[in-house]
């Protein structure tokens, strides 16, 4: 069954690197998101992606964030100077272009540590 | 502001019991309520629900939406331990398919 992939798995990084999260959307979705999990908290929206741009973007995902869709299957999310409290499990998840396919399809998860 | 709350927060059964999960949602111009369950780390999709008082069901999961109300419930019959999880409902309005509004989930441990 398809799936969407995350790399890193875990990845821990000092305060004020850049991280890259990388994540291979199931291959005829058109649609791609980034949700974040704090440890103990909800799932929160970041950021959906269509058509190589953005469409929507919570509050969370400020200027240090970016997304981008680099070639025809990768999705990453970029923190440019992390702080501790980016700490959290980075999800991304896809869906089909079909107007009545609700469901999202999340990955694994990336968890990042910021030190 | 949108808002979805689920209850319980967490409950313990024995194999074999009924679960009766809820959760409300206050959500501007609601579409849908989705179900997930996140075992270890990616929630994986159980329901999406659209109309009011119809039932879905899968194997001995099942979940119904009031949209009068405004909550839904997911029901699981006969627990077995791998029913052991976190149980989240999401909302969805009709203005972003994708911008999900999650509740902080209801932890369901099944004892032997």
């Amino acid at each position: 069954e398809p799936e969407v992939t995350q790399t890193p798995s875990h990845q821990v990084t000092q305060m004020g690197q850049e991280v890259i999260l990388r994540c291979v959307p199931i291959s005829n979705h058109l649609y791609f998101y980034w949700y974040r999990q704090i440890l103990g908290q909800k799932v929160e929206f970041l950021v959906s992606f269509y058509n190589n741009e953005i469409s929507e973007k919570s509050e969370i995902f400020d200027d240090q964030f970016s997304v981008e869709r680099p070639d025809g299957s990768n999705f990453t999310l970029k923190i440019r100077s992390t702080k501790l409290e980016d700490s959290a499990m980075y999800f991304c998840a896809s869906r089909p272009g079909q107007v009545n396919t609700g469901e999202l399809f999340f990955g694994e998860g990336s968890r990042l540590t910021v030190l | 502001e949108d808002k979805v709350v689920q209850s319980p927060l967490s409950l313990v059964v024995h194999e074999g019991d009924t679960v009766t999960l809820n959760c409300s949602y206050e959500v501007t111009n609601f579409r849908s309520l989705l179900w997930y369950k996140q075992e270890k780390k990616a929630p994986t999709f159980l329901f999406m629900l659209t109309s009011s008082g119809i039932e879905k069901k899968s194997g001995r999961l099942s979940s119904i939406l009031d949209k009068k109300e405004l909550f839904s419930i997911l029901n699981i019959t006969a627990t077995q331990t791998g029913d052991s999880a976190v149980y989240l409902c999401a909302g969805r309005s009709t203005d972003s398919w994708g911008k999900l509004q999650f509740g902080a989930g209801t932890q369901v441990v099944v004892t032997p």
